[in-house]
């Protein structure tokens, strides 16, 4: 398996909800990270995970909230987000923080309402 | 900040020419440069990569070059195909973090 999975493809939330994004990956790589795409932007760095620990966090505003449960898997928790958050929100992963090739998923295309 | 940079942000390229996409970066620290693909509505998609201590490295149709001189990379596409159309990134890597810095990107469009 070498590929990144994301869920959901689309989602719509209001400004009041609470909703998670789930990344996937087993290709026993040991670095993970969230992206957040605008509209024709490149991909901007939001949290790095290192051995499931949170490495690098991008000053990224608290109604943001990263997880990384075990080496496999990483949410990212939404709450209270406001229609500027609306963007692709891209999952990576690495064999290791510092490796060179990051191998990204497809993305999910977020829109607040 | 420094940061990584495209001369064009648009390239229209006629089916079966090559295609340049030229990027500048000014980190002369970074040691690692990396060529992604996106597709419409799809994550980024690895080109080609090549390390600072190389000038140039081929892939399948895609060749890119380092020129640390000048602090340029180029990513050649030979006989361009519909399916290149995308929008295409380069990044670099200057520290250790695993922090890839991208470029702002460039829209390559393939006319019959």
């Amino acid at each position: 398996d070498t590929e990144v999975t994301q869920t959901p493809k689309h989602l719509v939330m209001g400004m009041t909800n609470k909703k998670s994004l789930k990344c996937e990956q087993h290709m026993g790589h040991r670095a993970m990270y969230w992206y957040k795409q605008k509209a024709k932007k490149p991909p901007e760095l939001m949290f790095v995970y290192s051995y499931e620990k949170l490495s690098i966090n991008e000053s990224v505003p608290s109604r943001f909230s990263p997880e990384c449960p075990n080496s496999s898997l990483l949410n990212l928790h939404l709450h209270a987000l406001q229609p500027e958050d609306s963007a692709l929100y891209l999952c990576a992963s690495s064999p290791r923080q510092g490796f060179d090739e990051q191998y990204f998923g497809p993305g999910t295309r977020l829109t607040v309402t | 900040g420094e940061s990584v940079g495209l001369h064009l942000p648009t390239l229209s390229v006629q089916e079966g020419d090559n295609s340049i996409i030229n990027c500048a970066y000014s980190n002369s620290a970074s040691d690692y440069f990396i060529w992604y693909k996106q597709e419409s509505g799809k994550g980024p998609q690895f080109i080609i990569d090549i390390r600072s201590n190389m000038d140039k490295r081929q892939g399948q149709r895609v060749t890119v070059l380092l020129n640390k001189t000048v602090k340029h990379l180029s990513l050649q596409i030979a006989a361009t195909q519909p399916g290149d159309s995308a929008v295409y990134f380069c990044a670099e890597k200057g520290d250790s973090w695993g922090k890839l810095q991208f470029g702002a990107g460039t829209q390559v469009v393939v006319t019959p």
